[in-house]
């Protein structure tokens, strides 16, 4: 089974500092999507950012950036000047080609004033 | 606006009397799915559907039924719901019939069966 996995259940940062979160992944497919999905309190499921496999250039939305490492098979979630409306659950998730979507068991972000 | 919705929000029945949570979205979307989502398991797929009338399984199908009769509702149904099917449960929509689009998730529907 193709899975995703993030090693890291509860991480927390300081407000205006920079976090990172990891996600690593297996896959058999050449071409396939990464995304970084987040889930504030109020269990809406917002897409932050996704990565298409086949760009080498990492994708970013404002204070969010990805550290994408396709040998290595990471999509790490970087989110700069934290700010208390990033506190969520993060999920990272995997699809393409003939795989399903896959979600991550997820990553509860902390956000400290 | 264009978005999903789900009925109910909350719901809370018994063990074996069967239910329907409605899954409605106004975007003329191909794709949809349901999953639930679990403390520590993240989310799982149930059932999605590529277009009208079709529909596959996903990581956890059983003990749940699915129909697409109209492109805009994907109704997910519980037969005899049993204890382990309390969860909270996500429908989904995304333009095209590929997973890797962007998925427009609704409210979620929280679930609590005695």
């Amino acid at each position: 089974a193709q899975t995703v996995t993030q090693s890291q259940p509860e991480m927390s940062v300081q407000e205006a500092e920079t976090v990172t979160l990891s996600c690593t992944y297996d896959t058999s497919e050449s071409d396939y999507y990464l995304f970084w999905y987040k889930q504030p309190p109020s269990r809406q499921m917002i897409l932050v950012i996704r990565q298409e496999a086949y760009k080498q250039q990492n994708a970013t939305e404002n204070r969010f950036s990805v550290n994408f490492q396709k040998a290595a098979k990471s999509f790490s979630l970087k989110i700069s000047d934290s700010q208390l409306g990033d506190a969520a659950m993060y999920f990272c998730a995997k699809a393409g080609g003939s795989e399903k979507l896959v979600f991550g068991k997820g990553t509860k972000l902390t956000v400290n004033p | 606006e264009a978005q999903v919705t789900q009925n109910p929000r909350y719901l809370i029945t018994v063990t074996g009397k069967k239910l329907t949570v409605t899954c409605s979205q106004n975007m003329n979307h191909e794709y949809m799915s349901w999953y639930r989502q679990d403390p520590g398991l993240g989310l799982r797929q149930i059932y999605y559907s590529m277009n009208v009338e079709v529909t596959d399984k996903g990581d956890v199908p059983e003990g749940y039924k699915v129909s697409r009769k109209e492109k805009r509702n994907f109704p997910l149904i519980l037969e005899s719901p049993s204890p382990n099917q309390t969860s909270l449960y996500f429908c989904a929509s995304s333009p095209r019939g590929q997973q890797w689009d962007e998925q427009f998730f609704g409210p979620g529907t929280r679930l609590t069966v005695l």
